[in-house]
């Protein structure tokens, strides 16, 4: 009864590869996010959907790319990795402008 | 998004003491402010919430003030466990799109 799930939990790559991350939520909200913790814990918006189209799409490479196929999905394609994007990315969902946002357990990326 | 500020960075407290942590914003048209728990390794989680049209809220240890005149909002956490340990950081939602801004987080740390 997961309500926002990620796959995967660990993600170890070499740079220049590509990657992808997959988030699925069961809580029926209409809204989904991407966010990006750094090492310092810093938590940064990069995408949003809503009914599967883009509303927030802050300064991220384009080598970044958002997939919404459905309300309950989102996922996040990275071309050609880099070191700096070692990080944590963060799903979660919500309903569209009513607060609360419920958070996937987090995909631990690492570009050696 | 206009940013939120955050302080302090760090706080360790004695158990049972309180812990007070305080966030400032700039965006006079916010009107809803979470806070989120992560403990090491796991995925931040709304432990309170506050909307703009109250100036407190409280759920056992834990309350929210919000001073929507000096833009400030503030956690309380009395009679601290250990278990309280971790990260907490405070949020505003931008008036459209569901945009949340998070602060950069405090290291709350409970000395048994």
């Amino acid at each position: 009864d997961t309500a926002v799930s990620q796959t995967p939990k660990y993600l170890v790559t070499q740079m220049g590869n590509d990657k992808s991350i997959k988030c699925e939520q069961n809580l029926g909200h209409d809204t989904m996010y991407w966010y990006k913790q750094d090492s310092k814990k810093f938590l940064k918006i990069m995408f949003s959907y809503n009914n599967k189209e883009l509303i927030i799409n802050e300064t991220v490479p384009n080598r970044f790319s958002p997939k919404s196929p459905d309300k309950a999905h989102l996922n996040l394609h990275i071309n050609s990795l880099e070191l700096g994007d070692s990080a944590v990315y963060f799903c979660a969902s919500s309903q569209f402008e009513q607060g609360e946002q419920y958070f996937g357990p987090g995909t631990r990326l690492t570009v050696t | 998004g206009e940013n939120v500020e955050q302080h302090p960075s760090t706080l360790s407290v004695q158990e049972g003491d309180s812990a007070v942590i305080k966030c400032t914003y700039s965006d006079s048209a916010s009107n809803y402010f979470p806070w989120y728990k992560q403990e090491l390794g796991k995925r931040p989680q709304l432990i309170i919430d506050i909307r703009s049209n109250v100036g407190e809220k409280k759920d056992q240890r834990i309350a929210v003030t919000l001073n929507k005149t000096a833009k400030h909002f503030s956690l309380h956490i009395t009679e601290t466990q250990p278990e309280d340990s971790a990260v907490y950081f405070c949020a505003r939602e931008e008036t459209s799109g569901s945009r949340l801004t998070f602060g950069e987080g405090t290291q709350l740390t409970v000395n048994p």
